[in-house]
């Protein structure tokens, strides 16, 4: 079973959609929880972390259920400079490890 | 502030041939280290990370090695390179292990 389980998409909405991704993770001992964003052949790039009470930077929330063991990302009013791919990333504060999910890919339609 | 530097950017390599890629980071001291490998449509494969000079883990058994000469070096190499090492190579560090991680540009191989 892997670390770290994300939906590959595609999702493609249109300007203005609200939109949502899951990752679920399979170690409960994980500790800290990210999302990454990733453009076509670029290096990811830090979008959010999790904290454990939600929260949430602009258009952007992320949540932790960890009763369930899974973390989100929500989007509102897409843009067209939202589409990428987003990676989930869970750690375990012991072994010095991070794990990726597959990524979500995401693209914003005029 | 904090940067992270990988080169060459982009490599064209022929089978058998060498490899040494180099990353470094400016602006912190004592990072966690870390190196992937990313194949086309595919997620991150972490290869090796360190957690200081002369330390380093490795995640999958294959023909490549690393080195961590300096405390913000950390170096990948490979006396032999196999088709299946053409990927996007990514070093990031990390200021312990439940920071965030950042990123390198990265280094596109390409082995023909």
């Amino acid at each position: 079973r892997k670390e770290v389980e994300q939906d590959p998409g595609p999702f493609n909405v249109p300007e203005g959609a609200t939109v949502a991704f899951n990752c679920t993770y399979s170690n409960s001992a994980s500790q800290s929880f990210f999302w990454y964003r990733q453009d076509c052949r670029k290096e990811p790039k830090l979008l959010m972390s999790v904290y454990s009470s939600g929260n949430e930077d602009g258009r952007f929330t992320a949540q932790l259920n960890r009763a369930s063991q899974y973390i989100s990302l929500l989007i509102r009013d897409s843009k067209l400079s939202d589409s990428a791919t987003y990676l989930c990333v869970v750690n375990m504060r012991t072994g010095n490890q991070f794990y990726f999910g597959t990524g979500t890919s995401l693209t914003v339609i005029p | 502030s904090q940067t992270i530097h990988q080169w060459p950017a982009t490599l064209v390599q022929p089978v058998g041939s060498p490899l040494s890629l180099e990353c470094t980071v400016e602006g912190t001291s004592n990072p966690n280290l870390y190196w992937y490998r990313q194949a086309a449509g595919r997620g991150l494969q972490l290869l090796f990370y360190s957690v200081g000079i002369g330390q380093i883990s490795s995640e999958v058994p294959q023909n490549l090695s690393a080195s961590r000469p300096q405390d913000r070096q950390f170096i990948l190499s490979s006396k032999k390179l196999l088709l299946s090492d053409s990927g996007f190579y990514l070093c990031a560090w990390t200021y312990s292990s439940y920071n965030e991680q950042f990123f390198g540009p990265g280094t596109r191989l390409t082995v023909l």
